[in-house]
């Protein structure tokens, strides 16, 4: 069974605060993803990487960067959080091959104040 | 870019009732039209996809149809139980989306009444 494991559940920062978000995959997939979830909005994609050290934007990275140092671990980082940015964060991860399917982590729900 | 809508938004059906939810895809290229459910507090997870080469493919009670002119493709559930009752979520992979990145729908919160 693929795991896709983030470390946070919850968190509560406050605004400017730096805030990392941890995932960890244990299938050596090389690709791996970062959405965020809102009601109405669906899943967006903020970044993902298809290998180690290589990253791209998805389509709203502003405010956000990203870090992928190992294979299996593929981090989310807030520089200065935001009200704004008060969310569910989704962590995927996937193999190389075009089957297409996502393995999600059980999310991580940021409440900036 | 891709843009990929869903409707309804919410769907409330009684048990035993069929289900059915639609999404509209803006690039003509993409190829591949897969379906996640996602429980109350649990992960998305697929459920079904279809690839640009098949018009119609069905597992046990879920159905998806794909429309490549129209450029739709749609989720169909028969003999709904209350263990349907989730977030459903469209999503196409657009040209040059390599990597298995996806777009998705805003998302359809299925109750299922029994």
């Amino acid at each position: 069974d693929v795991k896709v494991t983030q470390s946070s559940r919850y968190l509560v920062k406050r605004t400017g605060e730096k805030v990392f978000l941890e995932c960890v995959q244990d299938m050596d997939h090389e690709n791996m993803f970062w959405y965020r979830q809102d009601p109405g909005l669906g899943l967006r994609l903020i970044y993902f990487s298809y290998d180690v050290k290589m990253k791209e934007k998805g389509d709203i990275p502003e405010g956000y960067s990203v870090s992928r140092e190992k294979k299996e671990r593929f981090s989310l980082i807030l520089e200065s959080a935001s009200t704004n940015q008060t969310s569910m964060y989704l962590c995927a991860s996937s193999p190389q091959d075009s089957s297409g399917e996502l393995f999600f982590g059980e999310g991580s729900r940021l409440t900036v104040l | 870019g891709e843009n990929v809508e869903q409707h309804p938004s919410t769907l409330s059906v009684q048990e035993g009732d069929s289900a059915v939810i639609k999404c509209t895809y803006s690039d003509s290229a993409s190829n591949y039209f897969p379906w996640y459910k996602q429980e109350l507090g649990k992960r998305p997870q697929l459920i079904i996809d279809i690839r640009s080469n098949v018009g119609e493919k069905k597992d046990q009670r879920i159905a998806v149809t794909l429309n490549k002119t129209a450029k739709h493709f749609s989720l169909h559930i028969t003999e709904t139980q209350p263990e349907d009752s989730a977030v459903y979520f469209c999503a196409a992979i657009p040209v040059g989306g390599g990597y298995n990145k996806l777009i998705f729908g805003a998302g359809t919160r299925l109750a299922v009444h029994p």
